[in-house]
């Protein structure tokens, strides 16, 4: 079956502007995560949705927001861009989100912001 | 706060020399422990997962780890490397309690070399 697929691969943008990314998680899951990836800071979780609401919030500003559509597809926002956003944006999903499932990640939106 | 830490953040080993890499986390109560592996040009996907039971838990491609619990460690080893085990290997946690569903804490990540 289908991977989990993040649209679009790279994006390019300037600081003020904003982003929406998207992710389709594989068929069947309803959880998706978020996290950002980058040189010094590695990877952290942003937020997790499960049926359209959000369960779980890391530490990130107002700016990122997420939703969840009711097929499960997925979308993050980020607002008024700074060059610290720069990043490896990861989708993940799972069956629920519960804590012993393997979260399966997709390629990735690679954001470079000037 | 819960924190994962990676004692290495690169290894250059030679073809079938064997393999430790270093976790630790930062946490008192019931944890699940993973290992991801990022190859080149590829997603991340589970190498291997520690819940409950065996301390010592095999994985794809030969790795397997071990959970020390009074050392809050995790180490994830393999006893004859390959030139196709390049890539970066992450540890991470996730720990019971509300509010930590899909959520990972991943440590900064070892990158692997693997030398013909």
């Amino acid at each position: 079956k289908a991977g989990v697929t993040q649209t679009p691969r790279y994006l390019i943008k300037t600081r003020g502007q904003q982003v929406t990314l998207s992710c389709s998680p594989i068929s069947g899951h309803r959880s998706v995560s978020w996290y950002q990836q980058t040189p010094g800071q590695g990877l952290q979780f942003l937020f997790e949705y499960f049926s359209e609401t959000q369960r779980n919030k890391g530490n990130f500003p107002g700016r990122f927001s997420g939703r969840q559509f009711s097929n499960s597809r997925s979308e993050m926002n980020v607002s008024t861009l700074e060059l610290g956003d720069s990043a490896l944006y990861l989708c993940a999903s799972s069956r629920t989100g519960e804590l012993d499932e393997k979260l399966f990640f997709g390629s990735g939106t690679q954001l470079s912001v000037l | 706060a819960q924190s994962v830490s990676q004692h290495n953040h690169h290894v250059i080993l030679s073809e079938a020399a064997s393999l430790e890499l270093g976790c630790n986390y930062s946490y008192g109560g019931t944890v699940n422990l993973f290992w991801y592996v990022q190859y080149p040009g590829q997603h991340l996907q589970l190498l291997l997962k520690y819940f409950s039971g065996d301390p010592l838990v095999k994985g794809i491609k030969g790795f397997e780890a071990e959970f020390i619990k009074s050392k809050f460690s995790f180490n994830l080893r393999k006893p004859s490397v390959q030139w196709s085990d390049t890539a970066e290997y992450f540890c991470a946690v996730n720990a019971y309690g509300s509010g930590n569903t899909g959520k990972l804490i991943f440590g900064q990540g070892t990158t692997l070399q693997v030398k013909p």
